[in-house]
């Protein structure tokens, strides 16, 4: 079984400061992804990679960074958190198969407030 | 712009009947179709995924039906459990999505004991 473990299950930061979410998978996946879920909003993708040091815009990326050092490592970095970033953050990964498709496999979130 | 949607935020349905779940998407070149299920405070759980060369995929009590024409998906959960009760996305992909999927608002499904 894949899996995806993320760093924290519940973070609270204050305004202002720099803030880092980790997520490392166990699978040798290719892809990484970090998104948001917010209510009513569903899952907004905010960046992701498909190799190391390798980084793709998403739908949502203002305000955020992401590193990719290591196959296995995906960081997300609020560079200075602000209170609309206060959310649920998940990180999935998914292997690259040639002819066939992949589903993506999930971390159990980030729950982040930013007061 | 949205390009998988959800319109129903919510569902309810009596324990052993059948759950429809739908989504619909605007993207012709979407050629593979996700469902997925998170519970609270934990992450989502790929269900069943059906690429755009069939109609119909089936794994256990969940459904999968792809119409390409009317582009819509939807999920059937036969019979429904109280443990299906759960948010259901539904995910979209094609080869010009550059290994990205797009995601749907979700559909919140309780099913009454």
């Amino acid at each position: 079984d894949v899996k995806v473990t993320q760093s924290s299950r519940y973070l609270v930061k204050r305004t202002g400061e720099k803030v880092f979410l980790e997520c490392v998978q166990d699978m040798d996946h290719e892809n990484m992804f970090w998104y948001r879920q917010d209510p009513g909003l569903g899952l907004r993708l905010i960046y992701f990679s498909y190799d190391v040091k390798m980084k793709e815009k998403g739908d949502i990326p203002e305000g955020y960074s992401v590193s990719r050092e290591k196959k296995e490592r995906f960081s997300l970095i609020l560079e200075s958190a602000s209170t609309n970033q206060t959310s649920m953050y998940l990180c999935a990964s998914s292997l690259v198969e040639r002819n066939s498709n992949q589903p993506q496999h999930f971390g159990d979130g980030t729950r982040l407030s930013i007061l | 712009d949205q390009q998988v949607k959800q319109n129903s935020p919510s569902l309810s349905v009596q324990e052993g009947r059948i759950s429809i779940l739908n989504c619909d998407y605007t993207n012709s070149m979407f050629d593979y179709f996700l469902w997925y299920k998170k519970y609270p405070a934990e992450g989502p759980t790929f269900l069943i995924s059906i690429s755009s060369i069939k109609d119909k995929n089936e794994d256990g009590r969940f459904t999968v039906f792809l119409n390409k024409s009317a582009k819509h998906l939807s999920l059937h959960i036969v019979p429904s459990q109280p443990g299906d009760s759960a948010v259901y996305f539904c995910a979209a992909s094609g080869p010009n999505t550059g290994n990205q999927f797009y995601f749907g608002t979700g559909t919140s499904l309780t099913v009454i004991p």
